[in-house]
């Protein structure tokens, strides 16, 4: 069976930072392009950003809206994947998934709420 | 980026109708097009990837058709585990875009 466990998030400040995980199992995660996907309340997803793997470069995309105070990263080693998120915003307000590169496999979801 | 529009946005039918959700792109994704179903607090499910390949487990009364900007996802025979939200989603140009939904409603 596969599973996609997250951590993190809650409730922040704006400007605050915080890092979301992902651990995988059940697949070769080191083969895998992953995904954070958001969706805001009442709102439809949104993609946040990718990762590719090793073997591709590691490198990684990002939607315009987070480009620069997002940061996506991987630790093979650990089977885990992370969304370290800085300079939050209120519209940041969302709550977060990983998903691999394949979009059949989801995490269950972190809420993260931007509040003063 | 690559805008997808998706219509309607809600729908209402009844169990054992056939609907159809229709997905255009602003430029052309050739065959680079997932469908997703989701219910409320759960993420979102896919239900037929790019290629239209459909995924295991899921009904053969879900089907789509289209390439390039125009796309269809139609259930056939509407059940109760249908009246969810639908949407579609481009994978060919980064950022991947998805399609602001449609809630299919019974009647």
């Amino acid at each position: 069976d596969v599973y996609l466990v997250q951590s993190g998030g809650g409730a922040v400040k704006p400007g605050g930072s915080l890092r979301l995980s992902c651990t995988v199992s059940g697949f070769t995660f080191s083969k895998a392009w992953m995904s954070w996907v958001r969706q805001a309340p009442g709102k439809g997803p949104e993609w946040v950003g990718l990762i590719r793997s090793k073997v591709d470069g590691e490198t990684t995309h990002y939607a315009a809206p987070v480009q620069g105070r997002f940061t996506i990263s991987r630790d093979d080693s650990k089977n885990t994947l992370y969304l370290q998120m800085n300079s939050l915003k209120i519209e940041d307000t969302a709550t977060y998934y990983c998903t691999s590169s394949l979009w059949l496999y989801w995490g269950q979801g972190n809420l993260v709420t931007v509040s003063s | 980026d690559v805008q997808m529009t998706q219509s309607p946005s809600s729908l209402s039918a009844s169990v054992g109708d056939r609907v159809t959700i229709t997905c255009r792109a602003s430029q052309t994704i050739r065959r680079s097009l997932n469908w997703f179903q989701q219910t409320p607090g759960k993420a979102p499910k896919l239900l037929i990837s790019a290629d239209s390949v459909l995924q295991s487990g899921v009904s053969s009364r879900f089907s789509v058709s289209g390439s390039g900007t125009e796309f269809t996802l139609t259930i056939d025979s509407l059940e109760p585990e249908d009246f969810t939200t639908y949407y579609c989603q481009q994978i060919t140009v980064i950022p991947y875009t998805f399609g602001q939904g449609t809630r299919l409603e019974i009647k």
